[in-house]
């Protein structure tokens, strides 16, 4: 199975500052048809996941372009380019590319 | 709207069953795969299992093979999870998922439906 490790595990911010979350898979996410299935989803509190990005670097219908995707191979981030209130939430990056394994979660919480 | 609508969750003691649903409306159901995927209380996120568009083909997570059964009703728009000998390690809110049309994210999901396993 491939473990998705994030880091860091939580993340106080301060409002208006950028934040970074890295991703490291125990193997490469490099699917057999040359995509990368790497995706990251914000669960703000009491709500259900939300899918953010998706192969890497693809910001899903709606989301914020504050919020960007980067990466290859095993090694994986995250960034918002500034922090906004609504961004408080749990992070959690996802793996598609041999089933499917989540990340622990990044918890960002406003300093 | 697109929306996904779980249903069934509940109280059952260790060995027990339950049969959860998700209805979905605002998208072609028949055309998608569709997953389940747990959260413990205060945990992350775990893939459970997923059904190809036409039900053919189905696949779990290791910890709960033999004992969850995933189906789906495509005239109903309707997606269920059969979950039986449940154990306390199975107390979760289990989320419905649509998978993204190249199969590589999961684009929507319901609200959960909360199962507790408990004696």
């Amino acid at each position: 199975d491939i473990v998705m490790t994030q880091t860091p595990l939580s993340s106080p911010v301060t409002l208006g500052q950028p934040a970074s979350i890295s991703c490291r898979s125990s193997q490469s996410l490099v699917h057999s048809d040359g995509n990368t299935y790497l995706s990251w989803l914000q669960q703000r509190p009491g709500q259900p996941p939300r899918l953010l990005i998706y192969k890497i670097s693809n910001r899903f219908s709606g989301v914020p372009d504050r919020f960007s995707g980067t990466g290859a191979g095993t090694d994986f981030t995250l960034k918002i380019s500034r922090v906004e209130a609504e961004d408080v939430g749990v992070y959690y990056c996802m793996q598609a590319t041999q089933s499917y394994t989540f990340g622990q979660g990044t918890k960002l919480e406003i300093k | 709207e697109v929306q996904l609508v779980e249903s069934g969750g509940g109280f059952v003691q260790p060995g027990g069953s339950l049969r959860l649903s998700c209805a979905a409306s605002g998208f072609t159901f028949s055309t998608y795969w569709m997953s389940w995927v747990r959260q413990a209380p205060g945990k992350g996120l775990e893939w459970v299992a997923n059904i190809k568009q036409d039900g053919s083909e189905k696949y779990y997570v290791d910890s709960v093979k033999g004992r969850f059964t995933i189906s789906r009703d495509n005239a109903k728009h309707s997606l269920y999870l059969q979950v039986n000998s449940l154990r306390a390690e199975d107390t979760a809110v289990y989320y419905c998922a649509k998978t993204t049309s190249t199969e590589d994210a999961f684009d929507i999901w319901g609200q959960g439906t909360m199962v507790t396993v408990s004696s």
